[in-house]
């Protein structure tokens, strides 16, 4: 499985844009990229995934690198309800079915 | 709405008696998962349903087990569980398995397990 690489915390203001980065630089040419977030006590919550191209959706924009060994999870005005521990995971190659989660991003929306 | 239910959210139980949970979807999805998550951790799979085949993954104990009777739910079963088995446990479902937009996994809330 290709390996993330995450930093552990960010802070953002409220209303700014938090922009979340993940590398993958093993990833392969048929492995997608998910988020999830996990809010505190609660279950994993999926965002977005993609494969090359940006992708965008209610919740957030994912933008993945030409090379696609790195991307960025970008919540265009963050709230302080988007204060969660955010993962960016590579599924397997050839499909396959497990979630593996690294141990992510803790963003903190501050006012 | 469509949803994955799981109860209890909070269960205790005793070292070594055996507990199960629940978890129940309104999605009609074929795959169900469960997770462990332990405190300050990241979820675990233990092991899947695709339908009725079981998955189970190399490293997860044979104290867990688990039950798919029909589409809408999946038991876990602790058999003897041990003070390092509290944890979060997590339900998860997908349309499919592998790569794609229906295979996207949707969680329910957890089911915290406490042993005393």
């Amino acid at each position: 499985d290709a390996k993330t690489t995450q930093p552990p915390s960010m802070d953002c203001a409220e209303g700014r844009a938090a922009n979340l980065p993940c590398n993958h630089s093993t990833i392969s040419g048929n492995e997608y990229v998910y988020w999830y977030r996990q809010i505190h006590s609660q279950g994993p919550q999926y965002i977005i995934h993609g494969l090359k191209n940006n992708e965008t959706n209610e919740m957030a924009s994912l933008i993945i690198t030409e090379d696609r060994k790195s991307s960025t999870l970008i919540l265009p005005h963050a709230t302080l309800r988007d204060t969660a521990v955010y993962y960016c995971i590579v599924r397997p190659r050839g499909g396959g079915n497990k979630l593996t989660f690294g141990t992510g991003t803790q963003l903190k929306v501050e006012l | 709405d469509a949803m994955v239910i799981q109860n209890p959210r909070y269960q205790v139980t005793q070292f070594g008696k055996p507990v199960t949970l629940s978890c129940s979807q309104t999605l009609n999805h074929n795959v169900m998962y469960w997770y462990q998550q332990k405190s300050s951790q990241a979820p675990k799979l233990l092991f899947h349903y695709y339908d009725k085949d079981f998955n189970n993954e190399a490293d997860t104990p044979d104290n867990f087990q688990s039950r798919r009777p029909n589409t809408s739910f999946c038991f876990l079963d602790i058999r003897s569980p041990g003070l390092g088995d509290a944890a979060m446990y997590l339900c998860a479902t997908s349309r499919a398995v592998g790569s794609g937009a229906d295979n996207t996994q949707y969680f329910g809330p957890g089911t915290r397990l406490t042993v005393l």
